[in-house]
């Protein structure tokens, strides 16, 4: 079964500041894995995806997203942050199996507080 | 596209009573999920549809929680003589059987339910 980990509970930030969030995964093969961002009260909003190919990939908002295969990593980075990224960044991992029900596995979660 | 919407976003309801939450997928989506949410957590899978077939269901989902998705369009989740350990936010998404877009998820904002 696979599970995802998220080390950091809560980062905080000052606006303007570069941003990485840590998302370790565990697979037996190469998954699919995501980024998700959640406001207070909302539901989940895709902000990447890693399928296949290159392995860096760009999101929506700035973000992007590299797959280290050695490192059974798919860390989140920012350039930039700005006061509207705060809220809570979940990683997930997708089975890659046909024929299953392809649900996700995600972390607990990283909440980002975004410093004026 | 007019995204996933639950029904409905705040339910309160008293220990030993019964709940039913309503979800509307993306039109063109027959893969249909719901999943728990509790505080502090990432959301975890409850159950699977595609079209009308509940094709999955996870040990989370205990007895007194059903769900159906009768006509593989709108999904309902009932959840019979309500307990504390209930309370969550439960999030509906959908995804669309295209070749890897099956595993993008796409998330409704929630049903927060809390039992008194």
């Amino acid at each position: 079964a696979q599970s995802v980990t998220q080390p950091d509970i809560h980062i905080t930030v000052s606006e303007g500041a570069s941003l990485e969030l840590r998302c370790n995964y565990s697979y037996g093969a190469t998954p699919y894995l995501f980024w998700y961002v959640q406001s207070p009260g909302q539901g989940l909003q895709l902000l990447l995806k890693y399928f296949s190919g290159d392995t860096l990939v760009q999101g929506i908002k700035g973000f992007e997203a590299e797959f280290k295969r050695s490192q059974s990593s798919f860390n989140l980075r920012k350039p930039s942050v700005h006061w509207s990224d705060a809220a809570e960044y979940f990683c997930a991992v997708g089975a890659r199996s046909s024929g299953s029900a392809r649900q996700l596995t995600f972390g607990s979660g990283t909440q980002l507080t975004v410093l004026p | 596209d007019t995204g996933v919407s639950q029904n409905p976003r705040h339910k309160i309801t008293k220990r030993g009573q019964n709940v039913t939450f309503r979800c509307d997928p993306i039109s063109e989506h027959n893969r249909l999920y719901w999943y728990r949410q509790t505080l502090g957590q990432g959301p975890e899978f409850l159950t699977y549809f595609q079209n009308e077939a509940q094709l999955e269901k996870s040990r989370l989902l205990s007895d007194r929680f059903s769900a159906e998705r009768p006509k593989g369009s709108f999904s309902t989740l009932e959840i019979q003589r309500t307990e504390q350990g209930d309370s969550a936010m439960y999030l509906c998404a959908s995804s669309s059987t295209r070749r890897d877009s099956s595993y993008e998820q796409y998330f409704g904002p929630g049903t927060r339910l809390t039992v008194t």
